[in-house]
């Protein structure tokens, strides 16, 4: 069974330019978040894509866009970047049915940062 | 709106001490609450979940309680050793299964 996959891990972008993350959620998962860690605080709530919807969204402006394909796999779209979407982007799968039983399961993240 | 605390926002102990990292929400309203583990610029990693209906989970050295109606939820750690210098994450679960995560533990364990 694979863990939740996401590429790249670091990125270098200019403010302005816009920026795709990918997610490959765990095997059977059919639920995708996604998450964004400033440094030294918690994880923020970006959205979430359920059967390649968008299910559910957060405090984050509309040039944060996603999508979610058949394989359940995910991107994480950012345009015109600005200097305080520099952190850590965080993905996360889980099985609907089950996610309070089971929760979510998150990849290790890519670092973004914007100069 | 959920609002999630947690306290203290750094500990240092000596190795072979054991502790309690702190956890409390806002809105009782939860599916679930997971602990996770954060090393320095690293993913999360799920050490304990515990569902709305259940009191505690137990997982080797750790242990999580939950406390629905205060909105509370504690983690013990038993005979901490170095290798458990980390950030602590607490996350709850709402309606929409979006998650809401405290501001983190950092723990240092010193040898």
């Amino acid at each position: 069974e694979t863990g939740v996959t996401q590429s790249p891990t670091h990125l270098i972008k200019t403010r302005g330019q816009q920026v795709t993350l990918r997610c490959s959620s765990q095997s059977g998962h059919n639920t995708v978040s996604w998450y964004q860690q400033a440094l030294g605080q918690g994880p923020q709530f970006i959205f979430q894509y359920y059967r390649e919807e968008e299910n559910g969204r957060g405090n984050f402006p509309p040039r944060f866009s996603g999508l979610q394909f058949p394989n359940y796999s995910s991107e994480l779209n950012v345009n015109a970047l600005e200097l305080d979407d520099s952190a850590l982007y965080l993905c996360a799968s889980s099985l609907e049915q089950r996610m309070a039983s089971y929760g979510y399961t998150f990849g290790s993240g890519t670092r973004l940062t914007v100069v | 709106k959920q609002e999630v605390t947690q306290i203290p926002a750094a500990l240092s102990v000596p190795e072979g001490e054991n502790l309690v990292l702190n956890c409390s929400f806002t809105d009782s309203a939860i599916y679930n609450l997971q602990w996770f583990r954060q090393d320095p610029g690293k993913g999360l990693t799920s050490l304990l979940l515990i569902q709305s209906s259940q009191r505690e989970q137990t997982s080797g050295r750790l242990n999580a309680s939950l406390d629905k109606s205060s909105g509370r939820s504690t983690l013990y750690i038993a005979a901490s050793q170095p290798g458990d210098s980390a950030t602590y994450l607490c996350a709850v679960a709402n309606a929409g299964n979006m998650l809401t995560f405290g501001g983190g533990t950092r723990l240092m364990v010193k040898p």
